[in-house]
């Protein structure tokens, strides 16, 4: 079965950091492009970063550049997301999910719940 | 840039139509035939339900389909069923520009 399963979410204070984890089974990681997306309480889905199969290159939402980094482990089949400098507009539910071509994500996991409050 | 925009509720009798609209602009859903839907239930996994504007991944059922004119897309479910019931998202490619991707606000299909 093709699945992707979310972790690391949490509660953490308005500058912390955290760093989210999806571990991928049922496919060939190594072949897809990854992504994160997002959804804040009340909110609708928001892309926030996206990394090539082999890693060499990703891109990010304007509103996290420089502050999250996205990663992967192709030999652990895991994608990460690393995130600093928490602010309380980065509070979400967030999904990992995966590019079935470049044109749309046809996997996803169930997300992992960001609290930022102090 | 803006979200896609989507109506907040959509309605509709067991066994009817219903067509959920999502209007974006000349540099996603109508610069594109990349627009994607997907099925939000709550605890669960979003699923996909529509991709290139108008492709059924597998096991999606055919009372599903959508179409696009000009910077509007549309899902329309036919036959609707109980398990319908759930949040409807699209989402559309937009190209260099900043972000990659878009989604809209969200849908509320109610099974009435």
């Amino acid at each position: 079965e093709v699945q992707l399963v979310e972790s690391g979410g949490g509660l953490v204070q308005p500058g912390g950091s955290l760093t989210l984890s999806c571990a991928a089974s049922g496919f060939t990681f190594s072949l897809h492009w990854m992504t994160w997306v997002r959804q804040a309480p009340g909110k609708g889905l928001e892309w926030v970063a996206q990394i090539k199969p082999d890693g060499s290159a990703s891109s990010y939402v304007d509103s996290v550049k420089g502050r999250f980094t996205i990663s992967r482990d192709n030999a652990r089949n895991s994608l990460y997301l690393q995130m600093n400098s928490l602010r309380a507009e980065d509070m979400a539910v967030y999904h990992c999910a995966r590019f079935g071509t470049a044109t749309h994500m046809d996997v996803w996991g169930k997300g992992t719940t960001v609290t930022v409050s102090s | 840039q803006s979200a896609l925009t989507q109506p907040p509720s959509a309605s509709g009798s067991a066994g009817q139509s219903v067509t959920i609209s999502c209007t974006g602009t000349s540099s996603d859903v109508g610069a594109y035939d990349y627009v994607s839907w997907y099925q939000l239930h709550p605890g669960k996994a979003p699923k996909l339900m529509i991709y290139d504007v108008s492709k059924r991944p597998s096991g999606v059922p055919d009372r599903f389909s959508g179409s696009k004119s000009g910077n509007t897309a549309s899902l329309t479910v036919s036959g609707l069923q109980a398990d319908d019931e759930a949040d409807y998202y699209c989402g559309s490619y937009a190209g260099s520009n900043n972000p990659r991707w878009m989604f809209g606000g969200g849908t509320k299909l109610t099974v009435l």
